[in-house]
């Protein structure tokens, strides 16, 4: 079956622009999450959905970034007012269920990049 | 606060050899641990996960053991094969359901 999606694969912006990032998760999942990935790094936790809760999002670097989720189907996380320090790798994952246990199932990400 | 090390950044073994990754943790009692592979352009893919009051689990070559006294968990891939080259991550829950991710070990396997 499809795994997670994420679009676009690859975003490069000026500074100062607004980007989305999208995500598409596996049907039937009802837990999402975004990480951040910088260049050496390991992955950094931004924000978690589960079903019609109010998501946790504890991760989120700055009010400048903020993410939607439409029941338990797409989210697009969108970063306003771009900065260089945003260039990274955004990475998406869905699980079945918020068991602590439960395996979490990534997309191959998008790489933005801001100049 | 929470931390995750993985000792090395890079691992490089001769195929046929046992690869042997470290992931340490401070400040934490984790209820389990988790390893994954994440090759180059791609998300991370879960491997094995590892409960607290579990001292091994082993998957086909893949062995992880976790000791919440030291506070480690080793991975280990035995027999190793060029195609296990990738990046290695381990991590740990944290609140709710998200995870911290280690830096990750990147293992090359020559032939």
């Amino acid at each position: 079956g499809a795994g997670v999606s994420q679009s676009p694969s690859n975003k490069v912006t000026e500074k100062g622009k607004d980007v989305e990032l999208r995500c598409d998760p596996i049907s039937g999942h009802t837990a999402l999450y975004w990480y951040r990935q910088r260049l050496g790094q390991g992955l950094e936790f931004l924000i978690y959905f589960q079903g019609n809760s109010a998501p946790d999002k504890s991760g989120l670097p700055s009010d400048r970034f903020s993410a939607e989720r439409t029941g338990e189907s797409v989210s697009t996380l969108t970063i306003q007012r771009t900065q260089q320090e945003d260039s990274a790798v955004y990475l998406c994952a869905s699980s079945l269920a918020p068991r602590s246990t439960d395996t979490q199932y990534f997309g191959p990400g998008t790489r933005l990049t801001v100049l | 606060s929470q931390k995750i090390e993985q000792n090395s950044e890079a691992l490089n073994i001769q195929e046929g050899k046992t690869a042997t990754l470290t992931c340490n943790y401070t400040n934490y009692s984790p209820a389990y641990l988790q390893w994954y592979r994440q090759d180059p352009g791609r998300g991370p893919v879960f491997l094995l996960l590892i409960r607290e009051n579990e001292k091994e689990k082993r998957k086909e070559r893949l062995k992880v053991t976790f000791d919440t006294t030291l506070k480690q968990s080793l991975f280990h891939i035995t027999a190793s094969q060029p195609a296990d080259s990738a990046t290695y991550l381990c991590a740990l829950p944290q609140a709710g359901t998200a995870l911290i991710f280690g830096k990750g070990t990147t293992l090359s396997v020559s032939s």
